[in-house]
């Protein structure tokens, strides 16, 4: 099993340009999350999905918007990237809410 | 939601000593899990612990899911420079909730 991955590993946006981060899994799992952790400081989480087709807020969404048309893929996109959103971003998935198994991480910076 | 204190926030040690670190919560949980994250790289998760007083080892790593819920701890014995890294505690309150995560405690090990 490959767990988590993510593209790319790292990237540079100008400000307002926009971005798709990719998140895939082969563990079957149903719940799949999207946290940024910014330098420093610990796990925020944007969005989370509890299966294909569902989706919900997490503590920090605005700015970023996600899709789960499949169990194993979980993109987020970044529309009009900003200064702040300068970070990196882990996606996580999980058999239910508890372990969470993460990916190796985008580092992101915006420009 | 729900907050984690998690202490120490860092921690200087020379390699052969023994390490303990704890999370609290006002609230009670029913779900404590600790995490380490290499430099670099995403959080890998080290010991899960499901009920009130178990006690869990993994290798030199031991936890302790506290006996009111509210509190776990993580023993490291003789440390070694590999365990540089961030620890993060996370719990969760019922089967049905998401994860909380502590800020982390940052461990520096010198040889």
């Amino acid at each position: 099993n490959a767990g988590v991955t993510q593209t790319p590993k790292f990237r540079i946006l100008k400000i307002g340009q926009s971005m798709t981060l990719q998140c895939t899994q082969d563990m079957n799992h149903n719940y799949m999350y999207w946290y940024r952790q910014d330098p420093g400081m610990g796990l925020k989480l944007i969005y989370y999905s509890v299966g294909a087709g569902i989706t919900d807020k997490g503590e920090v969404p605005n700015g970023y918007n996600v899709s789960r048309s499949t169990t194993e893929d979980f993109p987020l996109r970044l529309e009009l990237a900003a200064p702040s959103q300068t970070s990196v971003y882990f996606c996580a998935s999980s058999y239910s809410y508890n372990e969470q198994y993460f990916g190796p991480g985008t580092r992101l910076t915006v420009t | 939601g729900q907050q984690l204190n998690q202490s120490p926030q860092s921690m200087f040690i020379q390699e052969g000593e023994d390490v303990s670190m704890n999370c609290t919560s006002s609230s009670i949980f029913n779900t404590w899990l600790w995490y380490k994250q290499d430099p670099g790289e995403g959080p890998v998760l080290l010991i899960a612990l499901y009920k009130a007083g178990e006690l869990t080892s993994n290798g030199r790593l031991t936890a302790q899911f506290g006996i009111t819920r509210k509190d776990s701890f993580l023993n490291i014995s003789a440390s070694i420079p590999s365990d540089v890294g961030i620890y993060f505690c996370a719990s969760q309150e019922t089967s049905g909730s998401r994860l909380t995560f502590g800020e982390g405690t940052q461990l520096t090990v010198n040889p």
